[in-house]
């Protein structure tokens, strides 16, 4: 049973457009919600986190929305680049940091 | 400062052997996580540890897989008798002595099983 669920699974976007990549979760005692970039052949990197009582957190042109009543949150990149050109995934963990579930990922490609 | 190493980068084993997956943390960092990942898929956890400790490694297959992270040295994973179903990249991240959300990752070490 997968604990975070992600989509899309691959996404194309034309330079300047915004990217939106969204997750659900079902288990109530996830209490972090950190998104993470991963380039070929490399390990991920985080790129922005985000915890329930928080409805939205912006760090550049990245921003997080979260939906707490609906256990939704999405990462939207704005101004999309081709060096955003990259996988994508949401994780959620509970507030002893024992364990991430991570989504399946969105493969992103911004388009020139 | 540098980053989270792993080595070696690519494993290549034949059926049967023992593979042996190294992790040296960030400086100042106590806790390890290692995480699997099959090619277009997400990380599946495996295993937490701090210095001397397994903390959670409810996501390790019962068998042949066994992880340590000891008082001096890097993080070990060890995968016995490989199969050809653990191929994979195997990423370990570490976190400071307080535990945070914050993960840093390892470039990852591709193991291919032939």
């Amino acid at each position: 049973q997968q604990q975070v669920k992600q989509s899309p699974q691959s996404l194309i976007v034309q330079k300047g457009g915004i990217s939106i990549i969204n997750c659900a979760y079902e288990n109530t005692a996830f209490d972090y919600f950190p998104w993470y970039q991963q380039f070929p052949g490399k390990g991920p990197a985080l790129l922005i986190a985000i915890r329930p009582d928080v409805s939205e957190k912006k760090e550049g042109r990245f921003t997080i929305s979260f939906n707490k009543s609906a256990k939704q949150f999405s990462l939207h990149i704005m101004d999309s680049q081709p060096g955003d050109s990259a996988t994508y995934f949401c994780a959620a963990t509970e507030d002893n940091f024992n364990k991430f579930y991570f989504g399946s990922g969105t493969k992103l490609n911004v388009k020139p | 400062n540098a980053g989270v190493m792993q080595n070696p980068r690519h494993l290549v084993r034949r059926r049967g052997q023992e593979a042996r997956l190294r992790c040296s943390p960030m400086k100042g960092h106590s806790h390890v996580y290692w995480y699997r990942q099959l090619p277009e898929e997400g990380l599946k956890f495996m295993v937490y540890l701090q210095k001397e400790n397994i903390i959670d490694e409810s996501g390790m297959p019962k068998e042949r897989f066994s992880a340590e992270f000891p008082k001096e040295g890097p993080s070990i994973l060890r995968i016995q008798q490989v199969v050809r179903g653990d191929s994979a990249a195997y990423f370990c991240a570490s976190s400071p002595r307080v535990p945070t959300y914050e993960q840093y990752f390892g470039p990852g070490t591709r193991l291919t099983v032939t």
